[in-house]
């Protein structure tokens, strides 16, 4: 089994829709966790940490659940720009980290 | 700020050529950094990790003669691939972070590299 696992998608949006997308890991003991998202061809870029209580930063909402193992990443009122591959980031520190294979969204006016 | 610069951005270079990529941390102290390889539409695969001043400790399966880390101060690593094949064709990342908890890993652009 993949440490972690990801829908890849893709997920085709309208601009201002909503979407939302999980993360599944397998060691429970991990501790952090981070989504980053990747554009083609380029290196990935931190879009957020998850926090145990969950976080919100601007349009983007991170979930996690530790009971299920997983994470979610929400984003509200969708922007071309946002179209991108979302990475999925999971280790027992910041140090170990385990990358998914990434979730794909397009946006389209 | 956390701004990780990786060069050369691009190497197309014949087989059996040695090729060195570096990783710098611009803006701030690097004390640990990583390299990673990825292939098309796949997840990044960690390398190797390297702590300033110490040897990398390299992932099961990867050769450490094959892929020579250099970490000799806060803000430069060096990837050297030595005797390149095109089964080293790849797209080598590094990351960056400073030292303390939740420090998340800052990504260099990038290098795609490939072997003829």
């Amino acid at each position: 089994r993949k440490e972690v696992e990801q829908d890849p998608g893709p997920f085709n949006v309208p601009e201002g829709a909503t979407v939302a997308f999980n993360c599944t890991y397998s060691n429970s003991a991990s501790q952090s966790f981070f989504w980053y998202r990747q554009d083609c061809r380029k290196e990935p870029k931190l879009l957020m940490s998850v926090y145990s209580s969950g976080n919100e930063d601007g349009r983007f909402t991170a979930q996690l659940n530790r009971a299920s193992q997983y994470i979610s990443l929400l984003i509200r009122d969708s922007k071309l720009s946002d179209s991108a591959t979302y990475l999925c980031v999971v280790g027992p520190n910041d140090y170990k980290l385990s990358f998914g294979a990434g979730t794909t969204v397009t946006v389209r006016a | 700020g956390a701004v990780v610069s990786q060069h050369p951005s691009r190497v197309i270079c014949k087989s059996g050529t040695s090729v060195k990529i570096e990783c710098r941390s611009l803006d701030f102290q690097a004390t640990t950094m990583f390299w990673y390889r990825q292939f098309p539409k796949k997840s990044l695969m960690l390398m190797a990790t390297s702590n300033e001043g110490s040897k990398a400790t390299y992932e099961q399966g990867v050769e450490k003669d094959k892929f020579l880390i250099n970490h000799a101060s806060l803000t430069l690593s060096t990837l050297t691939v030595t005797s390149a094949h095109p089964e080293d064709s790849s797209f080598y990342i590094c990351s960056a972070r400073s030292a303390g908890a939740n420090q998340p890993q800052h990504f260099g652009d990038g290098t795609r590299l490939s072997i003829l």
